[in-house]
């Protein structure tokens, strides 16, 4: 069964680093999406893409995150300069529509800011 | 108001009980409504779409009340295998692909 994959499964770094989460969306898929997951607390939405542009964005996602698709298949996340509270689990998403159609979820990337 | 409000838990049962877990929107634009599941430390994952006449997967029977802004999920003959959180969720977004998940309700099934 297609799934979504996510590298790296664990990043660690210093406040003020730029880092950029991987992730290989479904190959079919049109949408994809980035949330986020502070520990203990709910899935938040960050951004949506669709046809190479952000169809949308949430508060969250302000001028320190970036998204691309550098190629045909990956879908990049980038934190500009990381700060402390930016330490989360970040799960790509893929679908192959938008509305009703499912979202898939990949297994996530746990960031810790130090 | 919160966006997607649910009663955080834990509902614990004993294996073979019948549980149900509710949830309420704030935005009565909303088009599309899901049940997902998530394991401890990962992703969420599909259990079932929630359709406005209601609809059922096996032991797992989604509702949906629009005028009350009300989402139910029913688990019957619960296994041990069924612990998890449950989130409910809700496509807000302008563009049909924005979800909005609630805190989830812990469900732990016992022996």
């Amino acid at each position: 069964e297609p799934e979504v994959t996510q590298t790296p499964s664990h990043q660690v770094t210093q406040m003020g680093q730029e880092v950029i989460l991987r992730c290989v969306p479904i190959s079919n898929h049109l949408y994809f999406y980035w949330y986020r997951q502070i520990l203990g607390q709910k899935v938040e939405f960050l951004v949506s893409f669709y046809n190479n542009e952000i169809s949308e964005k949430s508060e969250i996602f302000d001028d320190q995150f970036s998204v691309e698709r550098p190629d045909g298949s990956n879908f990049t996340l980038k934190i500009r300069s990381t700060k402390l509270e930016d330490s989360a689990m970040y799960f790509c998403a893929s679908s192959e529509g938008a509305g009703w159609e499912t979202q898939y979820f990949g297994p996530g990337t746990r960031l810790l800011v130090l | 108001r919160k966006e997607v409000e649910q009663d955080p838990g834990p509902f614990n049962v004993p294996e073979g009980a019948t549980v149900a877990f509710n949830c309420t929107y704030s935005n009565s634009a909303s088009q599309s409504f899901f049940w997902y599941r998530q394991d401890c430390r990962k992703e969420p994952k599909l259990l079932m779409s929630v359709y406005s006449s209601g609809n059922e997967d096996g032991r797992f029977t989604a509702q949906l009340n629009r005028a009350s802004q009300y989402i139910s999920l029913l688990i019957r003959d619960s296994k041990l295998s069924d612990s998890a959180t449950y989130l409910c969720v809700v496509n807000m977004g302008n563009a049909g692909n924005m979800l909005t998940f609630g805190g989830g309700t812990r469900l732990m099934v016992k022996p």
